[in-house]
């Protein structure tokens, strides 16, 4: 079956960078492509971008420009978001979840930013 | 920008049905997703395409659309039932939310 494993809890200050992963399993890796969405503290769900996964071609967001970058190394099913220059608002979960219209959604990692 | 509109809050008794509605301008142009979140858990889909339910999803959750209006149905909602429940579209290639609605069963 289709399964998302991200990486776990981060705990950063500010101005640090992170990287989260977001491993696939249980299906053809570029048969989905990998959407990236956004959970601040008590908030709802807010769309960060997706990233093609047959061409690696990354198209992100309104306010999801700069900082943030997707990636992927095919040879291990995975997908990656790297945020620079964190900010105490980026202070999050962050969920992969594969596009194609039939979703399934990794397990959300917490980035928390604080001095 | 696009916006798609769920009310904040619905509750329902046990054994009875819950309806949640979604609304936006152009709703009605593309598929409409719904998706489950627990407290502490990720989202899952429990909808797709306006009205198919992914395999492992109870029989009890449907969907329907009217117009630029989707609605999820819960028929004999459960206590295990009680979450968050967002819609979601696409418009312009960006993935669309609505704010959620917080069901609670009591």
């Amino acid at each position: 079956q289709v399964r998302l494993v991200q990486s776990g809890s981060e705990l950063k200050k500010p101005g640090a960078s992170v990287k989260v992963s977001c491993k696939a399993s249980g299906y053809t890796f570029t048969k989905y492509a990998i959407n990236w969405v956004r959970q601040a503290p008590g908030q709802g769900l807010e769309w960060m971008g997706w990233i093609n996964t047959n061409t690696g071609n990354p198209t992100y967001a309104q306010g999801f420009t700069g900082r943030f970058v997707f990636s992927l190394d095919t040879s291990v099913n995975t997908a990656y978001l790297q945020i620079s220059s964190l900010k105490t608002a980026d202070t999050a979960s962050y969920y992969c979840a594969t596009g194609g219209g039939d979703y399934h959604w990794g397990q959300g990692t917490l980035v928390t930013v604080s001095s | 920008s696009y916006e798609l509109t769920q009310p904040p809050s619905v509750s329902v008794s046990p054994g009875q049905t819950a309806s949640i509605t979604c609304s936006g301008d152009k709703l009605g142009d593309n598929y409409c997703h719904w998706h489950q979140q627990k407290p502490g858990q990720s989202p899952v889909l429990v909808i797709y395409q306006d009205t198919k339910r992914p395999s492992g999803i109870p029989e009890r959750f449907s969907a329907s659309m009217s117009g630029n209006t989707a609605t999820l149905t819960i028929s004999g909602t459960q206590s295990l039932d009680e979450a968050d429940y967002y819609c979601q579209t696409w418009d312009n290639s960006a993935m669309i939310f609505g704010g959620g609605t917080k069901l609670t069963v009591l």
